[in-house]
């Protein structure tokens, strides 16, 4: 089956530094990424959109400046927190569509805990 | 009010019971609507999808849709320990997916 991994799977930086998460499908092709985040017992939030090659598409509310999105490849994604603060401590999540699958089909990663100290 | 609403539980059934989980939403152009398993710091995992009113079953596990009321329902028979997780649903419309807010589920030996 489709496998995504996320890496790290948790990190701990400190206020003002910033810190990549990586995005990548294992065994399929991913045109399309999404990156959510999750709050301790709460739902998934989408936080954006990203297409390999193109601008992510980010939802409502989300700074973009703060979190950078590259999709450069077929199957690599990477979620970059810039100047990190606590209150951006968080699961995020990604997932990603197989080339050709239907739209609403998308596989999801183990996440990665960020805390901001 | 929220696009997709779920109650938040915790619903705690003894091992063997059946599992009953709802959602409501409140957009009609969605088109198609899943149930996800996530256990506890990692990523859902998907079980079932549909996408018209009526029942899919798959295993222990039966999706019913009611478009008509705007509510879903994921229906876990023989429950096992090992069901104990939070289940999401979410639908899928606009090109995105929509959950809701999750419930916590613990099956009980």
């Amino acid at each position: 089956g489709a496998v995504v991994s996320q890496h790290p799977s948790r990190v701990i930086c400190k206020s003002g530094t910033s810190v990549k998460i990586e995005c990548r499908s294992l065994d399929f092709q991913a045109t399309t990424m999404f990156w959510y985040r999750q709050f301790p017992k709460k739902s998934l939030m989408l936080m954006a959109t990203s297409n390999e090659g193109s601008k992510a598409t980010y939802e409502q509310g989300v700074e973009k400046d703060k979190f950078l999105i590259n999709h450069a490849s077929l199957t690599l994604s990477t979620l970059t927190v810039t100047s990190a603060h606590p209150e951006d401590s968080s699961f995020y999540i990604c997932s990603a569509r197989d080339l050709g699958t239907r739209a609403y089909e998308q596989y999801f990663g183990p996440g990665t805990r960020l805390t901001v100290t | 009010q929220k696009e997709v609403e779920q109650d938040p539980g915790p619903l705690s059934v003894p091992e063997g019971a059946i599992v009953s989980l709802n959602c409501t939403y409140s957009n009609s152009a969605f088109q198609y609507f899943m149930w996800y398993r996530q256990y506890s710091r990692k990523g859902p995992e998907l079980l079932m999808y549909t996408y018209s009113s009526g029942n899919k079953e798959d295993g222990r596990f039966t999706a019913q849709v009611d478009k008509s009321s705007k509510y879903i329902s994921l229906f876990i028979r023989d429950s096992q320990p090992s069901d104990s997780a939070t289940y999401l649903c979410a639908i899928f419309g606009g090109n995105k997916l929509t959950f809701g807010g999750g419930t916590r589920v613990l099956v009980k030996p």
